[in-house]
């Protein structure tokens, strides 16, 4: 596709649900970022994939959240139990290899943003 | 640890004023900067990025910053703001060695007719 899509776009979930949030990267980028953005605030960061190798997950904020990307492409973002402090808009973004031009530059999914009741 | 600070969460400006959106960072390794705007249900787009090489960025829309090292500043400015420049504009800095972006809190950018 033309650019990093994620679905669905918004969803709902009462508190103790289990989420699972979609991204599709642009094809060819290796690398792929998860980001949390809470009402107000800017981005932060969650999570990263090369390929199908999650290299750093400092930011997920809990054993509650999980995310895996088995094949080098699609990611998946779960949420176990959501609690309501998890509502914020998650965003997810890619990067081309870094030896074509752009190769530092994240390009931004519209984002999915939870609401948890 | 690195970290952005936006200064001023709203800016209002008149239709054809100059746009200063305020962007100081801390990075204790070389930073790439980088602006990025987002519309109202949108995700993030890309304005213009520091990397190396010339302090004076240009980038959409009319849009420039200027890496200042002595200030740890990057700025972002535009001559004449124009209606369509209404969104939330975020600043965020990536060190030369690692792959996340650290964002600000963001600007919310009000232009008044």
């Amino acid at each position: 596709g033309a650019g990093v899509s994620q679905s669905p776009r918004y969803k709902v979930a009462k508190r103790g649900q289990d989420v699972a949030l979609r991204c599709d990267p642009i094809s060819g980028h290796v690398s792929l970022f998860w980001y949390q953005q809470a009402l107000g605030q800017g981005p932060e960061f969650l999570t990263y994939f090369q390929n199908e190798a999650q290299l750093d997950k400092s930011g997920l904020p809990s054993d509650r959240f999980f995310a895996e990307r088995p094949e080098g492409s699609v990611s998946t973002l779960k949420i176990q139990r959501t609690q309501q402090e998890d509502s914020a808009v998650y965003l997810c973004a890619s990067i081309p290899p870094r030896r074509l031009a752009g190769g530092d530059t994240q390009y931004f999914g519209p984002g999915t943003r939870l609401t948890v009741l | 640890a690195q970290s952005v600070t936006q200064l001023g969460s709203h800016v209002s400006v008149s239709e054809g004023a100059l746009v200063l959106l305020r962007c100081n960072y801390s990075s204790s390794v070389p930073p790439y900067l980088f602006w990025y705007v987002q519309y109202p249900n949108q995700g993030l787009q890309l304005l213009l990025k520091y990397t190396t090489g010339a302090t004076l960025v240009k980038g959409i829309n009319g849009f420039e910053a200027e890496f200042k090292k002595s200030e740890t500043s990057f700025h972002l400015t535009k001559p004449s703001a124009h209606m369509s420049d209404a969104a939330e504009y975020f600043c965020a800095v990536r060190n030369l060695y690692g792959n996340k972006l650290v964002f600000g809190a963001g600007t919310i950018l009000r232009v008044k007719s």
